[in-house]
């Protein structure tokens, strides 16, 4: 059984398009994000939800919309994609713990995003 | 700030040692992580070290934790073909976000 999720793995689009990936996590974790690693492997937060609240919210542009239906899911939709919206988003999920160092983030397998 | 660099990539023979460096800025991170992605997967946990330890011995894994020139190394002993991955270091700040802060990663190459 996979723990977190995401589909499509993979996403061919024309720049201006709107996309949506999906991520769902069967691992009863409160809190989800949304990474995206661009070309150089470089890998930042975009946003994340702690039980269907949005508790991080990076400086990413208001294109990006997160939705959490209920703590087990995290969608991203995407409006007017662009070129530089190219890249590989990861979901994650964790358990909100009491701060200790094994408090792991569980990953996705990543849906590559390819504009056009 | 909050920024972790790393070198990019390192190329070793299979047999011998693996060290991987990084670099953070954050003072307050109270826990550092070494992470590996493997091609076309998402990334996985491999360790971690709070931050009031210099060091941490896992089976063939070794991190050494220089807090004071906030150095982070992951050292792989006798490297298999199977450790050629992505390795990425990442800290985790004083905030209760929870929010993790990685490096631009380490290919390591092995080779046989």
């Amino acid at each position: 059984d996979t723990a977190v999720s995401q589909t499509p793995k993979y996403l061919v689009t024309q720049m201006g398009n709107d996309k949506s990936i999906k991520c769902e996590q069967n691992l009863g974790h409160d809190t989800m994000y949304w990474y995206k690693q661009d070309s150089k492997k470089f890998l930042k937060i975009m946003f994340s939800y702690n039980n269907k609240e949005l508790i991080i919210n990076e400086t990413v542009p208001n294109r990006f919309s997160p939705k959490s239906p209920d703590k087990a899911h995290l969608n991203l939709h995407i409006n007017s994609l662009e070129l530089g919206d190219s890249a590989v988003y990861f979901c994650a999920s964790k358990q909100k713990g009491t701060g200790g160092g094994n408090e792991k983030l569980f990953f996705g397998s990543g849906t590559q995003l390819s504009v056009l | 700030g909050e920024d972790v660099e790393q070198s990019l990539f390192l190329s070793v023979r299979e047999g011998d040692s693996s060290v991987i460096n990084c670099t953070y800025t954050d003072s307050s991170s109270t826990y550092l992580y070494w992470y590996k992605q493997e091609p076309g997967a998402g990334l996985q946990l491999l360790t971690y070290i709070f931050s009031n330890m210099d060091m941490k011995q896992d089976q063939r894994l070794t991190v050494l934790l220089n807090k004071k020139d906030k150095h982070l190394s992951l050292r792989i002993a006798d490297t298999q073909t199977g450790d050629s991955a992505i390795y990425f270091c990442a800290e985790k700040g004083s905030s209760n976000t929870g929010k993790l802060i990685f490096g631009q990663g380490t290919t390591l190459q092995v080779k046989p």
